[in-house]
């Protein structure tokens, strides 16, 4: 299992730019979320799913959009970037509600908007 | 408001013991969950606790008390590779996670 990936590795958008951020897990499971770390804050949930075709919107989700068309993908689309959005972004999956039970994270995207 | 807080930075020495306490300020409460993160890569999970009371992994220890909002993970025999940022999060009434922002524990020989 390769567990959870995610692509790109980095980017570096100008503002204004739009982008795609992949998410995939091959673990089967239903619960999905996408997270954004900056530098000495806690990780913010910006949009979660509980199985395909149901997304929700979590703490901080202004600017930001998804998708879940499969149990596997849950991609993150920026549009209009702005340099607010410079972050780490973490995917991650969990086979039942995460506030309960263990997560388990990509790698990570490391995103800078200039 | 809702609230973590957990120490910036911490430093031990190779083999010793160290806490790393935690305090939280959730409306209601479902559970305290610490995650490891080395630097430059994605968390992993560590522990979950929602009773009162020591859980024990290995090396790894968590501690929670729900009357005080306070919650401790404790490291045994320390080795240079936990050096890494601990993050605590707790789980509120809405089930959402709280995340704190990490404390960066420092191992020196």
């Amino acid at each position: 299992n390769a567990g959870v990936t995610q692509t790109p590795k980095f980017r570096i958008l100008k503002i204004g730019q739009s982008m795609t951020l992949q998410c995939t897990q091959d673990m089967n499971h239903n619960y999905m979320y996408w997270y954004r770390q900056d530098p000495g804050m806690g990780l913010k949930l910006i949009y979660y799913s509980v199985g395909a075709g149901i997304t929700d919107k979590g703490e901080v989700p202004n600017g930001y959009n998804v998708s879940r068309s499969t149990t596997e993908d849950f991609p993150l689309r920026l549009e209009l970037a702005a340099p607010s959005q410079t972050s780490v972004y973490f995917c991650a999956s969990s086979p039942r509600e995460a506030t309960y039970n263990e997560q388990f994270f990509g790698p990570g995207t490391r995103l800078t908007v200039l | 408001g809702q609230n973590i807080d957990q120490p910036t930075e911490m430093t031990a020495t190779e083999g010793a013991i160290v806490q790393i306490n935690c305090t939280y300020q959730t409306s209601g409460f479902n559970g305290l969950f610490w995650y490891q993160q080395h630097a430059g890569e994605a968390p992993t999970f560590l522990s979950y606790n929602v009773l009162d009371g020591l859980e024990e992994k290995g090396r790894f220890s968590s501690f929670l008390s729900r009357s005080k909002g306070y919650s401790y993970l404790l490291l045994k025999e320390l080795q240079m590779k936990d050096s890494a940022s601990y993050l605590c999060a707790a789980s509120d009434s809405n089930y959402q996670l709280i995340w704190g922002a990490g404390t960066k524990l420092i191992i020196k020989p």
